[in-house]
């Protein structure tokens, strides 16, 4: 019973442009949603989240995007840069479960 | 944020051994603490919640007498991998539970196990 699906394994983008990580999840019992950043051999960090009564939340680059309509979220990094490549998840607070995550690239 | 180590960062075993792995929270008291597993290419799974001062609550499929977990302090939780086989080799991490008002989790860097 996979609660949160981040369906597209990698996303690679060129510098500057804008990158989309998408991610769904099956139960809408959820106060906040929230997105990690990981690099290799090193744990999670945490990058941005939103609450469920909103539809939006924008930090710098980072914006996160909640349609909870669709069970649906996105991530956009705009500009994107080198420094973003790394393993991105979405998390859901309740069990504390993660999707697989999206490796992005950012092409130089 | 919450500062969390752990230690080794990477360990080479070889099967049979036990392997134990500290998590440290740097600067602040942690009753709870919890430990993932990540294989790669897979999501974080977690194994377990260590409680200081009582029994650790596994996940369902974790086996308690493998993964030996041990609160011995506010600051410290200790995982023991006991008698490791290859397929225990993972990437290990423990994290705080969820803080503040986005929920935040503050993750230890990280053990790369290599059971040989």
């Amino acid at each position: 019973d996979q609660q949160v699906k981040q369906n597209s394994p990698s996303l690679s983008v060129q510098e500057g442009r804008i990158s989309i990580l998408n991610c769904d999840y099956t139960n809408s019992m959820f106060d906040y949603f929230l997105w990690y950043k990981k690099y290799p051999a090193e744990g999670p960090t945490f990058l941005i989240s939103i609450s469920s009564i909103k539809d939006k939340n924008e930090d710098g680059r980072f914006t996160v995007f909640l349609n909870k309509s669709a069970k649906h979220l996105s991530l956009h990094i705009v500009p994107s840069q080198p420094g973003d490549s790394a393993v991105y998840f979405c998390s859901l607070p309740s069990k504390l479960t993660f999707g697989k995550g999206i490796t992005l690239s950012v092409r130089p | 944020g919450a500062v969390v180590s752990q230690h080794p960062s990477w360990v080479i075993c070889k099967s049979g051994t036990s392997v134990k792995i500290e998590c440290r929270s740097l600067d602040f008291q942690a009753t709870t603490m919890f430990w993932y597993r990540q294989f790669p290419k897979q999501s974080l799974m977690l194994m377990a919640t260590s409680n200081e001062g009582s029994k650790a609550t596994y996940e369902q499929g974790v086996e308690k007498d493998k993964f030996l977990i041990n609160h011995a302090s506010l600051t410290l939780s200790t995982l023991t991998v006991t008698s490791a086989h290859p397929e225990d080799s993972s990437f290990y991490i423990c994290s705080t539970p969820p803080q503040g008002w986005d929920n935040e989790q503050f993750f230890g860097p990280g053990t790369r196990l290599t059971v040989l």
